[in-house]
């Protein structure tokens, strides 16, 4: 079954420096969505994207992250000058045209020091 | 804004039904998702409902009210691995989805 896959599964950075989290959506999807979960809290919006520009944004979404699809399969989400309480995990998911069901990547646990 | 309250904990012994509400303030609503996350999980889709009415899919069904701005999932037939969070989802009109705090369901035998 095609999954979502993210890379690294951990990423380990001092705060300041920048960050690219990757991403490889299920090949056929056309939307694709970041996500972060601060651990033990709710998963939060950060970005949803469609025909190679950013749909919506939330709040979270300042002019610190940016998202970019480089190539027909990877999905990227860059943090400019990572903070300290960046640290969370951040899902990555996909959706296909006319479905409602989004599949999740299994995360990266982003931790700044 | 948008706001999503559902409770945060819930108890439930194996064999048993238990539902989770969940109620909804947002500024556009396109439809809303149920996603099961277990610990150091990714979220896993569950249900959607952009029509009034119940859903079903095996054990679990999802009903949504749109005039009352309301749903609930519903869990059949409890078994220990169903133990995980619940969260129920707001997709907006601009391809975003808002989620709730979270249900933390706990089986017990």
């Amino acid at each position: 079954e095609p999954e979502v896959t993210q890379t690294p599964s951990h990423q380990v950075t001092q705060m300041g420096q920048e960050v690219i989290l990757r991403c490889v959506p299920i090949s056929n999807h056309l939307y694709f969505y970041w996500y972060r979960q601060i651990l033990g809290q709710k998963v939060e919006f950060l970005v949803s994207f469609y025909n190679n520009e950013i749909s919506e944004k939330s709040e979270i979404f300042d002019d610190q992250f940016s998202v970019e699809r480089p190539d027909g399969s990877n999905f990227t989400l860059k943090i400019r000058s990572t903070k300290l309480e960046d640290s969370a995990m951040y899902f990555c998911a996909s959706r296909a045209a006319s479905r409602y069901e989004q599949y999740f990547g299994p995360g990266t646990r982003l931790t700044v020091t | 804004g948008q706001s999503l309250e559902q409770p945060s904990e819930v108890t439930a012994v194996e064999g048993a039904i238990v539902q989770i509400n969940c109620t909804y303030q947002t500024s556009g609503f396109y439809g809303l998702s149920w996603y099961q996350q277990h610990d150091g999980g990714a979220p896993t889709f569950l249900s959607y409902n952009a029509l009034d009415g119940l859903e079903e899919t095996g054990r679990f069904s999802s009903f949504l009210s749109r005039s009352d701005s309301y749903g609930y999932l519903l869990l059949q037939e409890l078994q220990m691995k169903d133990s995980a969070s619940y969260f129920c989802a707001v997709g907006g009109n601009n391809n975003d989805m808002r989620f709730g705090a979270g249900t933390r369901l706990t089986v017990k035998p």
